[in-house]
């Protein structure tokens, strides 16, 4: 059971564009939703998180929207570059209870970025 | 402040062999995490240790695998009579405290079983 779902498997933009990425999660338990950044031969790097109780956040060039009620959750890149060129991963845990290390991760989005 | 080093950075095996997988946490964090990434998959969860205790390993194949975290030195995932289907990358990941996010990642191992 994937408890994470993550559209689309890839995407490519031009420069400047805004590509967006979708996650939806089906345990309500949830309450940490963190997006990964992983460059080709790297592991994967904490980009931005958001958690329940806001339904925005911004840092610089990345901003993650949240919609509790639909379960769903999703990563915009303002003016995208080549360098955000990058496997985007998003993920969530549950950080009361009893597995609150446990990170679960969606299939990954494979983002271009053209010049 | 060294980040979380993992190594071999490659390692291949042929069907049969034993892999070891190392992993140095970041200097004051005593919570290691291992995740495994198949092609075109996200991480999945294997095991999660502190020192000298593994405390989840829920995500860890029942048979072949397993995970310590002595009280010096590295944490070591052993694959043994590893099969094709062992091949993939193995993250660890080190935290401070037992929370998710709090997780900093390692640059991966990736294992080919020929």
């Amino acid at each position: 059971q994937q408890q994470v779902k993550q559209s689309p498997q890839s995407l490519i933009v031009q420069k400047g564009g805004i590509p967006i990425i979708n996650c939806a999660y089906e345990n309500t338990a949830f309450d940490y939703f963190p997006w990964y950044q992983q460059f080709p031969g790297k592991g994967p790097a904490l980009l931005i998180a958001i958690r329940p109780d806001v339904s925005e956040k911004k840092e610089g060039r990345f901003t993650i929207s949240f919609n509790k009620s639909a379960k769903q959750f999703s990563l915009h890149i303002m003016d995208s570059q080549p360098g955000d060129s990058a496997t985007y991963f998003c993920a969530a845990s549950m950080r009361s209870g009893g597995s609150n290390y446990k990170l679960t991760f969606g299939k990954g989005t494979l983002l271009t970025v053209n010049p | 402040n060294a980040g979380v080093m993992q190594n071999p950075r490659h390692l291949v095996r042929r069907r049969g062999q034993e892999a070891r997988l190392r992993c140095s946490p970041m200097k004051g964090h005593s919570h290691v995490y291992w995740y495994r990434q198949l092609p075109e998959e996200g991480l999945k969860f294997m095991v999660y240790l502190q020192k000298e205790n593994i405390i989840d390993e829920s995500g860890m194949p029942k048979e072949r695998f397993s995970a310590e975290f002595p009280k010096e030195g590295p944490s070591i995932l052993r694959i043994q009579q590893v099969v094709r289907g062992d091949s993939a990358a193995y993250f660890c990941a080190s935290s401070p405290r037992e929370y998710a996010d709090t997780q900093y990642f390692g640059p991966g191992t990736r294992l080919t079983v020929l």
